[in-house]
Order: C-alpha cells, then sequence, then structure tokens
C-alpha cells in the first residue's frame, strides 16, 4: 500500500541555518503531497501542499517540490528561526479511493525540530 | 478563524471501560476523519465519515470502535472496551470538499491513557 518514508529526528540547528528534512513516498496512483506541522500543545496545521508532479508548494519561508522521478517532496527553508521549532509531518492523500474522493492522509513517523538562538 | 475543537484534552480510563471522545467539527465541512499517534510512532488513520455513513476504516478501527454525529454538529469516537494499546493521541479532521489535495483542518487532539 501507500506509504511515506521521513527522515527520522531530532534535528537540532542553529537559528539562521539551512533546514532540510527528506521525504520520500511510495503510491500507486497520484496522491497530492502535504507537510503538516505541529507546534508544542497544538494539533496538526496543513504547513503547504502539492497536488501534482513538479508542482512547489511554500508557505511561510518552507518549500518542498513534487518529484515523481525521485518518488519524494523535501521540505526545505534558507534561514530557521526559533519560533520553527515543532514536529514536521510529511503526509500523502491515499488514492486508492479516489472515486469516493476520500483523501485519508497517510503521514511519514515526523520529525522534531529544534532551532537555538 | 474556524476550528476544530476536540473534548476532552486529557481522558484517563481503566481498562475495559468506555470512552467518547468528542470533535466539533468546522461549520460546513462535510468531511470527517478520526486519525490517532501512539507515543512515538506516526499518525495513523482510523476512519473517515461522510454523509452520515463510514467510507473506508483501516485495521486498526475494529468492533470496539464506531463513530457517529449523534446531532449532526458533534463528531465522536467511541472505544467500547478499552485496553491498554489504545493509549494514544487521539485527532479529529475535517475538510470542506472532496478531492485529494484539499486540506484536512485538524484539532489539538484528545490524549487517551488506558491503565
Amino acid at each position: 500500500g501507500d506509504s511515506v518514508t521521513q527522515m527520522e529526528g531530532p534535528v537540532t540547528l542553529s537559528e539562521e541555518a539551512f533546514l532540510t528534512i527528506n521525504c520520500t513516498y511510495t503510491a500507486t496512483g497520484y496522491p497530492s503531497l502535504f507537510w503538516y506541522v505541529q507546534y508544542p500543545g497544538e494539533g496538526l496545521q496543513l504547513l503547504l501542499k502539492a497536488t501534482k508532479a513538479d508542482d512547489k508548494g511554500s508557505n511561510k519561508g518552507f518549500e518542498a517540490t513534487y518529484r515523481k522521478e525521485t518518488t519524494s517532496f523535501h521540505l526545505e527553508k534558507g534561514s530557521v528561526q526559533v519560533s520553527d521549532s515543532a514536529v514536521y509531518f510529511c503526509a500523502l492523500s491515499d488514492s486508492k479511493n479516489y472515486g469516493g474522493s476520500q483523501g485519508n492522509l497517510i503521514f511519514g513517523k515526523g520529525t522534531k525540530l529544534s532551532v537555538k538562538p | 478563524e474556524p476550528e476544530v475543537t476536540q473534548t476532552p484534552s486529557h481522558q484517563v480510563t481503566q481498562m475495559g471501560q468506555e470512552v467518547i471522545l468528542r470533535c466539533v467539527p468546522i461549520s460546513n465541512h462535510l468531511y470527517f476523519y478520526w486519525y490517532r499517534q501512539i507515543l512515538g510512532q506516526k499518525v495513523e488513520f482510523l476512519v473517515s465519515f461522510y454523509n452520515n455513513e463510514i467510507s473506508e476504516k483501516s485495521e486498526i478501527f475494529d468492533d470496539q470502535f464506531s463513530v457517529e454525529r449523534p446531532d449532526g454538529s458533534n463528531f465522536t469516537l467511541k472505544i467500547r472496551s478499552t485496553k491498554l494499546e489504545d493509549s494514544a493521541m487521539y485527532f479529529c479532521a475535517n475538510k470542506k470538499g472532496g478531492g485529494l489535495g484539499n486540506e484536512q483542518f485538524f484539532g489539538p487532539g484528545t490524549r487517551l491513557t488506558v491503565l
């Protein structure tokens, strides 16, 4: 079945460092890809998404490109801030129910990012 | 900005007891989901619900689990006889329309501890 493999954490960076969190997926259909972020004590929030190959999702300085040839959706940010400290989840929407348009999400394990001042 | 709310934030129960986790979705969002996350593990899909019936359920969602919208607004997850391994964070999510690319909005979660 569909699956998401995400870089294990935790990741600790200094402020203004470059961030990459790797994410690869396995899917039989044409999924949409997402990055969700979970700040301490809060629920998951959509950070960015891409719905087809070569699309680039971007938000708050983060970006990720849907690469069908490498089945990847790596998250990047050029200069992280302390406020970016959170857990980041890569996810895909399950395409096997596309006829029913349910789009159940399949998540990676999450990567905890800590940014030090 | 509208948001999904969940109650309680933390539920402690004895093994074998029934629990009901509640979610108030965003108004006019028609697709509903429950996910869970066991500590240190990935977020896992449990069930999706649309038009007052289950659309899909995972292997985790066995006969001990049920969902309903009792009053047309709240969306509940019931575990009939809890087991130790049901201890997890349970997230409710919903989205406005169908389609794979539509955003799911998540609640803050209910932490269930089964003793």
